[in-house]
């Protein structure tokens, strides 16, 4: 069945570094790509899609490219900030599947100042 | 606003008591879902519906319920509740297949 992988955290890095979080897929058909994030206490808010092959999505400084060829989703920003700290979920959206989000098992990013 | 609504956010319970949670949307969504989250596993989804009376299981079904008699409306119902079922739970919605859900607070469930 289809399925999401994403690099184990936590991931630890001070202000203004790059950031790049890894997401593979194994998937039927063409999917739609996600990546969620989730602060402390909080639930699941959409950070970025991309629905056919080389889409790029991109939210808040964040971006991440649907590469078909390797399907991957990988997830990067080039300066990261303190209140980006969070756990980060790559998903995936299949065709008639009812609509349903198969998830990575999340990544927890910690910045420090 | 447009916001997907969960009830309660926290709840610590017996065995097999039953409970329901309920989730309610204002954005006249066709899909809804119910996850739980779990460490080390991310989400997982409970049941999903596509429309009114209409629900299917997802991947981790077993000792959950749903219905869905109104569009807005999609309980999950603990017939009998077990430790093992201690978790996050969010409810999502979207308004097709292939679009962004939208996620409630979450509920956590706590079975003693």
């Amino acid at each position: 069945g289809d399925s999401v992988t994403q690099m184990e955290g936590p991931v630890t890095l001070s202000e203004e570094a790059f950031l790049t979080i890894n997401c593979t897929y194994t998937a039927t058909g063409y999917p739609s790509l996600f990546w969620y994030v989730q602060y402390p206490g909080e639930g699941l808010q959409l950070l970025l899609k991309a629905t056919k092959a080389d889409d790029k999505g991109s939210n808040k400084g964040f971006e991440a490219t649907y590469r078909k060829e390797t399907t991957s989703f990988h997830l990067e920003k080039g300066s990261v900030q303190v209140s980006d700290s969070a756990v980060y979920f790559c998903a995936l959206s299949g065709y008639n599947q009812g609509g349903k989000l198969i998830f990575g098992q999340g990544t927890e990013l910690s910045v420090k100042p | 606003e447009a916001q997907v609504t969960q009830n309660p956010r926290y709840l610590i319970t017996v065995t097999g008591k039953k409970l329901t949670v309920t989730c309610s949307q204002n954005m006249n969504h066709e899909y809804m879902s119910w996850y739980r989250q779990d460490p080390g596993l991310g989400l997982r989804q409970i049941y999903y519906s596509m429309n009114v009376e209409v629900t299917d299981k997802g991947d981790v079904p077993e000792g959950y319920k749903v219905s869905r008699k109104e569009k807005r409306n999609f309980p999950l119902i603990l017939e009998s509740p077990s430790p093992n079922q201690t978790s996050l739970y969010f409810c999502a919605s979207s308004d097709r297949e292939g679009q962004p859900q939208h996620f409630g607070d979450g509920t956590r469930l706590s079975i003693l």
